[in-house]
């Protein structure tokens, strides 16, 4: 079982907008960063988000991230089939004094 | 730009050790906080352990404690992960990757924005 839960899988049409949840506690999310990445089969992955909110350079704008208390939150807009990968938050745990990431979530544009 | 270029795939037997080697080009590389992620076939990334050269400050997790090596060697530019004891289970996907903020957190608090290739290890007898 992962420290941060995210749901198994999303889905949404062309163009729609989906959001992918991080869930933690106070001893990872409620006191650190959270980032998150784009997984494709066969490659490594890609940073999407850093320090909850922010877009490496060359990351489109479609991309956002937010953190409120203990959660965290990936939305993705004006979805595009290219979209569909596996996404990952990722957070540091005082308790385990190590990263830690969520169990990945599978997005699928119908 | 930095790069990370991981050592080929490997095929070792239940028990035995495997040590992945990871090479940094560009960069400072002893501010680097890098990381060591795995993937096992059909599971999701697990973090395994970290490492900041330049405050020699080591990580692991607590899944990997005691069977888990993490350590870098400037002159070369290059982090190992070395893993013992190994199971079937160990079979995975192997990922160096580095965070390179110019003041490092501990390894695993920041974002991860340079990975290596991967490298495959399988476990087989």
């Amino acid at each position: 079982q992962s420290v941060l839960t995210q749901p198994p899988s999303v889905s949404g049409a062309p163009g729609q907008r989906v959001t992918i949840s991080c869930s933690g506690s106070w001893s990872n999310i409620g006191a650190y960063d959270v980032h998150w990445y784009q997984h494709l089969p066969g490659t490594a992955p890609k940073l999407l988000i850093y320090n909850n909110n922010d877009r490496p350079s060359g990351v489109p704008d479609r991309f956002s991230g937010s953190k409120s208390g203990s959660s965290a939150s990936l939305a993705i807009s004006g979805l595009q089939a290219e979209d569909e990968a596996d996404y990952y938050c990722q957070s540091y745990d005082s308790s385990l004094s190590g990263g830690v990431f969520g169990g990945g979530t599978k997005l699928t544009v119908l | 730009q930095v790069q990370l270029v991981q050592s080929g795939a490997a095929v070792k037997k239940p028990g035995s050790s495997v040590k992945v080697a990871c090479t940094a080009s560009g960069g400072t590389f002893s501010t680097f906080a890098i990381s060591w992620v795995r993937q096992v076939p059909g599971q999701g990334l697990e973090w395994m352990g970290g490492i900041v050269p330049i405050v020699h400050t080591t990580k692991y997790a607590q899944n990997f404690q005691g069977r888990v090596t993490i350590t870098a060697d400037e002159s070369t530019r290059t982090a190992y992960m070395e893993l013992s004891s190994l199971l079937y289970e160990a079979t995975a996907v192997y990922y160096c990757a580095a965070a390179t903020e110019t003041v490092p957190r501990p390894p695993g608090a920041a974002g991860l924005d340079y990975w290596g290739q991967g490298t495959l290890v399988t476990v087989s007898s």
